[in-house]
């Protein structure tokens, strides 16, 4: 079985530009969940979706935002880019049951120049 | 507010060493617990997890007892290896609508020298 894949791998954007994040879930997960990862702030929870519906939000900027999609793939967004935005970012799925534990992806790794 | 606080690291240790790694919660109503792994440029997996009070987790070698009355879940391998070497987070989830999240301790990284 797939695990959670997510592309690219690597990204190089500069300052005040924008950038998608790709996110394709193991099969019959349909709730996606994405996380910033930084040496600063450790990882921390930007939101989730479940049914192409944003169901949680973590406290992010609105520059930060998403999409999930009919299949379940979802996508991340970051516009107008700052330095701080560089960071691993990891979306991870699981089944929308109690006790269903989050399986993650390798993850995004942003730099922002 | 709902936390998690894990020990401070690097932890050294020596090959065939006995590991614990200390983790303890702060939350409102019922968590699952779980420790994830990181390994160096690569996402998080899942090690192990309970989902209520005297669970056992385990795998690979590792365990973790969900202690309700000491909002414990502590890591522990009787004899590591270097392949163990990696970052260690600890980590609860509420489950149900709007508190559906992980919230992650800061991480602990191992080291074990051959």
């Amino acid at each position: 079985k797939a695990g959670v894949t997510q592309t690219p791998r690597y990204l190089i954007k500069t300052r005040g530009q924008q950038v998608t994040l790709s996110c394709s879930p193991i099969s019959g997960h349909r709730s996606v969940s994405w996380y910033q990862q930084t040496p600063g702030q450790g990882l921390q929870f930007l939101f989730e979706y479940f049914s192409e519906t944003q169901r949680n939000k973590g406290n992010f900027p609105g520059r930060f935002s998403g999409r999930q999609f009919s299949n379940s793939r979802s996508e991340m967004n970051v516009s107008t880019l700052e330095l701080g935005d560089s960071a691993l970012y990891l979306c991870a799925s699981r089944r929308d049951s109690n006790n269903s534990p989050l399986h993650f992806g390798n993850g995004t790794r942003l730099t922002v120049t | 507010g709902d936390s998690v606080t894990q020990m401070e690291g690097p932890v050294t240790l020596s090959e065939e060493a006995f590991l614990t790694i200390n983790c303890t919660y702060t939350a409102t109503g019922y968590p699952s617990l779980f420790w994830y792994v990181q390994y160096p440029g690569e996402g998080l997996q899942l090690l192990l997890k309970a989902t209520k009070a005297d669970d056992k987790g385990s795998n690979k070698g590792f365990e973790a007892t969900y202690r309700k009355e000491t909002t414990s879940f502590h890591l522990e391998k009787g004899s590591v290896q270097v392949s163990d070497s990696a970052v260690y987070f600890c980590a609860l989830f509420l489950y149900g609508g709007a508190t559906n999240k992980l919230i992650f301790g800061t991480g602990t990284l191992l080291a074990v020298q051959p």
